[in-house]
């Protein structure tokens, strides 16, 4: 079983949809969560991080998080085509700042 | 505030070969880590270093190494380079903060290497 999982898309959604990308994680021990946003041939750009059960809202975004079943998820509200990129759900352990990273979903939004 | 950054932005090395990337993290940030990315592996986690000390390490073999300097700007060497090696490195910064709403770690543009 990979430490964090996503499902690898593409996911597709009309313009002015809800996106909604899913990650589970096998450490129960996880601390804190992050979403990362990724276009092709760029670096990782943060979106959001979630650490405490339940949401988070910024913007257009929303995290949730459900440390008993173990799952982070990253809403997308109104999508627009320059959100399709690649997002990346990261996990951090333990101490310091080292990062596990799911594979990543492509979303695409489409006109 | 300027971001991380990363040198140099692009390189090509022939097997058998070394190579240094250099990252300066974000004013203020004393944390830098080290990943890299494939197509076929993601990103995958090479090391940390906090305050000169390597603080965690990936599993990856002995020729990926690194070290941080008292300006908290960090080095990483790959040494003996291989095909597979071939990857996008990427460096991120982190504040370092024992309050978990200040653990963001933000990403340089990263090195692109292709070994040939």
């Amino acid at each position: 079983q990979k430490e964090v999982e996503q499902n690898s898309g593409p996911l597709s959604v009309p313009e002015g949809a809800i996106a909604s990308l899913n990650c589970t994680y096998s450490d129960r021990g996880s601390q804190s969560f992050f979403w990362y946003r990724q276009y092709s041939g760029k670096s990782p750009e943060l979106i959001m991080f979630i650490y405490s059960n339940g949401d988070k809202e910024d913007g257009r975004f929303t995290a949730q998080l459900n440390k008993a079943s173990q799952y982070v998820s990253l809403l997308i509200r109104d999508s627009q085509p320059s959100d399709s990129a690649t997002y990346l759900c990261a996990v951090k352990q333990g101490g310091g700042n080292k990062l596990t990273f799911g594979t990543g979903t492509q979303l695409k939004v489409e006109l | 505030k300027a971001g991380v950054t990363q040198t140099p932005r692009y390189l090509i090395k022939t097997r058998g070969q070394q190579v240094t990337l250099s990252c300066s993290p974000i004013s203020g940030h004393r944390s830098v880590s080290w990943y890299q990315q494939t197509p076929g592996q993601g990103l995958q986690f090479l090391f940390e270093y906090f305050s000169e000390t390597q603080r965690n390490k990936g599993n990856f073999p002995g020729r990926f190494s690194g070290r941080q300097f008292s300006n908290s700007r960090s080095e990483m060497n790959v040494s003996t380079l291989e095909l597979g090696d071939s990857a996008l490195y990427l460096c991120a910064s982190s504040l370092d903060s024992r309050s978990p709403g200040n653990t963001e770690a933000f990403f340089g543009q990263g090195t692109r290497l292709t070994v040939v």
